[in-house]
């Protein structure tokens, strides 16, 4: 079975300019999530969609970051423009049920803004 | 909001030695999930725990759950080379909340 698929692995950008992160879930789940893990922490949770609708997305700066999800299935997070401070790992991942199911991680995208 | 505290943040170990992290919720859980992410790599689920006082083992591994249902533990006998990494624990309130990570403990083992 495969797992989660994120693209790119690495992006590195000059600020203010544009970034679109890939994720591919596992096939049949539902839930996908988007979290932001800044180095020594664990990952904060940017949005969740239940299908193709997001159901939680009061963590995601909506200014500059946006999601969407289309027919479901796969989705993109775009950062635009992006700051020095975006600079992190973009994890993805998915899960079967809702808010609190095993969650199974992608291998993540990891941004550096200069 | 939940808050998830998690200690220690970094042990280091002698190998064949001993190691515990603890994790404790502001809010009762629903569940307490444990995940590994190695270093440069993502993080992984090992477990679940549901039920208060609940007890699970895995090998060398044993994960409990507070009865108040709102901290937890891992305990891992006799540390190997393989278990090193970050050890991180996520809470869930319930329903439709989300699931708060703590700030992980990061297990290093000396050969």
């Amino acid at each position: 079975e495969a797992g989660v698929v994120q693209s790119p692995r690495y992006k590195i950008i000059e600020k203010k300019q544009p970034v679109a992160f890939w994720c591919n879930p596992i096939s049949g789940h539902n839930t996908l999530y988007w979290y932001l893990q800044n180095l020594g922490q664990g990952p904060e949770l940017l949005i969740r969609y239940e299908n193709e609708e997001a159901v939680d997305d009061s963590q995601l700066p909506k200014d500059r970051f946006s999601a969407e999800r289309l027919k479901g299935v796969d989705s993109t997070l775009k950062i635009q423009p992006a700051e020095l401070g975006d600079s992190a790992v973009y994890l993805c991942a998915s899960s079967w049920t809702g808010a609190g199911g095993e969650l199974f991680f992608g291998e993540g995208s990891r941004l550096t803004v200069l | 909001g939940q808050q998830v505290m998690q200690i220690p943040q970094y042990q280091h170990v002698q190998e064949g030695e001993d190691f515990t992290t603890y994790c404790n919720s502001s809010t009762t859980l629903s569940n307490i999930q444990w995940y590994k992410q190695r270093p440069g790599g993502h993080p992984v689920f090992l477990i679940q725990l549901v039920k208060s006082g609940e007890v699970k083992k895995q090998k060398r591994l044993t994960f409990q759950f507070g009865e108040a249902k709102k901290n937890s533990s891992l305990h891992i006998t006799a540390t190997q080379t393989t278990d090193v990494g970050t050890y991180f624990c996520a809470g869930h309130p319930g329903g439709y909340q989300k699931v708060t990570f703590g700030i992980g403990t990061k297990l290093q083992v000396i050969p």
